[in-house]
């Protein structure tokens, strides 16, 4: 069954205090990995999208990686407005559909 | 702002009763998508519509129906409403399958 796990499920941290989350996925047929932001009562706002094993992407104080299992969020120095629920999603050709986990709740304090 | 719209913003009814959730897409994009989040499920995959075609269901209820329209609007009719409903329902849009989907601000919902 495609599935797709993220851990923490929450992390506070200190401002400057950097991190990483993780997102694993057992998807056949991987075409994506994406990763988004929601804040509390928004919809989900789109960071990156990466398609292969080696992938980086960055903006601003967030990096995005993949592997063949799992991928990676690193926030560098963090700020309070870097709070927030981050979610993945793994695209899988065969259903059409994105899979999401149930996301990391990250609490930056000053 | 993503570009994508629903209306209205919140909606409150009475178990046993319908409603429709309207989205309009960004510009370009021919795919729709409908998701449920409630606090204890995440987002949940209902249905996803390509230049008014139905292309993918997830895990959508019987008393749940969709459409797209030709000018690619969305519309999403939920009947015989429940308390277990209650959540928001956001409407995402991406130019095909397998692109980076754009969220709108979502409907909530709330069945009383």
């Amino acid at each position: 069954e495609d599935q797709v796990t993220q851990s923490p499920e929450a992390l506070r941290l200190q401002e400057g205090e950097s991190s990483s989350l993780n997102c694993s996925y057992t998807v056949s047929g991987l075409r994506g990995l994406f990763w988004y932001r929601q804040d509390p009562g928004k919809g989900p706002e789109f960071l990156f999208t990466l398609y292969s094993a080696g992938e980086e992407k960055e903006k601003e104080r967030l990096k995005a990686t993949l592997t063949k299992k799992e991928s990676f969020l690193h926030i560098t120095a963090p700020k309070p407005e870097d709070s927030a629920t981050y979610l993945c999603a793994a695209y899988h050709t065969g259903f059409q559909k994105l899979v999401f986990g149930t996301g990391t709740r990250l609490l930056v304090s000053p | 702002d993503s570009g994508v719209t629903q209306t209205p913003k919140h909606l409150i009814t009475a178990t046993g009763q319908r409603v429709t959730l309207r989205c309009s897409p960004r510009s370009g994009d021919l795919s729709v998508y409908w998701y449920q989040q409630s606090l204890d499920q995440g987002l949940q995959f209902l249905i996803q519509y390509y230049n008014g075609e139905e292309r993918a269901k997830g895990n959508i209820l019987e008393r749940f129906s969709a459409q797209q329209f030709p000018d690619l609007h969305s519309e999403l009719n939920l009947s015989s409403l429940e308390l277990g409903d209650s959540a928001l329902y956001f409407c995402a849009s991406s130019v095909s399958s397998g692109n980076e989907q754009f969220f709108g601000p979502g409907t909530r919902l709330t069945v009383l």
